[in-house]
């Protein structure tokens, strides 16, 4: 049962320490996105690849936030120096684009919820 | 950029028919999904327009208008276990979907 798998669950951490959150996307998909989801702004696009290469990462503040992917298995989310404003569910989706087609869905992981205390 | 908006809350009772209205404003248009998500779950996808018209799937039709810029997700005979949030979701030119905040839909006895 193919799926997009991150780590951690959950994440605890205090103020200005660094989080990294990753995520396996399912095989042979070959685009990523991270999305933060919070109460107030709903699900945003924070980044995304498409064959490991950055497409766009418009939605991420870059002075603390970093995003990339060492390996077609492997996506990483990095948060340096975290702040109390990030505590969200972070969560990695994964799909299969450039088949001819623009139905293909994304597939999503169960999420990382980070809290900063 | 994309405005996507939906309303924020809904009830309806148990074997009703609930609809959850999606309108957007996009500079390309490649699709309109939506999605299900269960308090504390991933969103899990539901449904997929790319022209007008109605697409039908069991108990659950989505519907899209390209030159109103609208759709609605129609939720047929009404069950305990569709309570969960509904997210509109837009693809314009690139590959990314670009999602509404999400409807909250509870479902009563």
């Amino acid at each position: 049962d193919a799926r997009v798998t991150q780590t951690p669950r959950h994440k605890v951490t205090e103020m200005g320490q660094e989080v990294t959150m990753r995520c396996q996307p399912i095989l042979g998909h070959n685009t990523v996105f991270w999305y933060r989801q919070t109460m107030m702004q709903g699900l945003e696009l924070l980044a995304y690849f498409r064959n490991r290469a950055p497409l766009d990462d418009s939605g991420m503040p870059k002075d603390r936030f970093s995003a990339e992917m060492p390996d077609a298995t492997l996506a990483t989310l990095k948060i340096q120096p975290s702040e109390p404003r990030d505590s969200a569910v972070y969560f990695c989706a994964s799909g299969l684009a450039g088949q001819g087609a623009s139905n293909e869905k994304l597939f999503f992981g169960s999420g990382t919820q980070l809290s900063v205390l | 950029g994309q405005n996507i908006d939906q309303p924020t809350e809904m009830t309806a009772t148990e074997g009703a028919i609930v609809q959850i209205n999606c309108t957007y404003q996009t500079s390309g248009f490649n699709g309109l999904f939506w999605y299900q998500q269960h308090a504390g779950e991933a969103p899990t996808f539901l449904s997929y327009n790319v022209l007008d018209g109605l697409e039908e799937k069991g108990r659950f039709s989505s519907f899209l208008s390209r030159s109103k810029g609208y759709s609605y997700l129609l939720l047929k005979e009404l069950q305990m276990k569709d309570s969960a949030s509904y997210l509109c979701a837009v693809r314009n030119s690139g590959y990314a979907l670009n999602f509404g905040k999400g409807t909250s839909l509870l479902v009563t006895p």
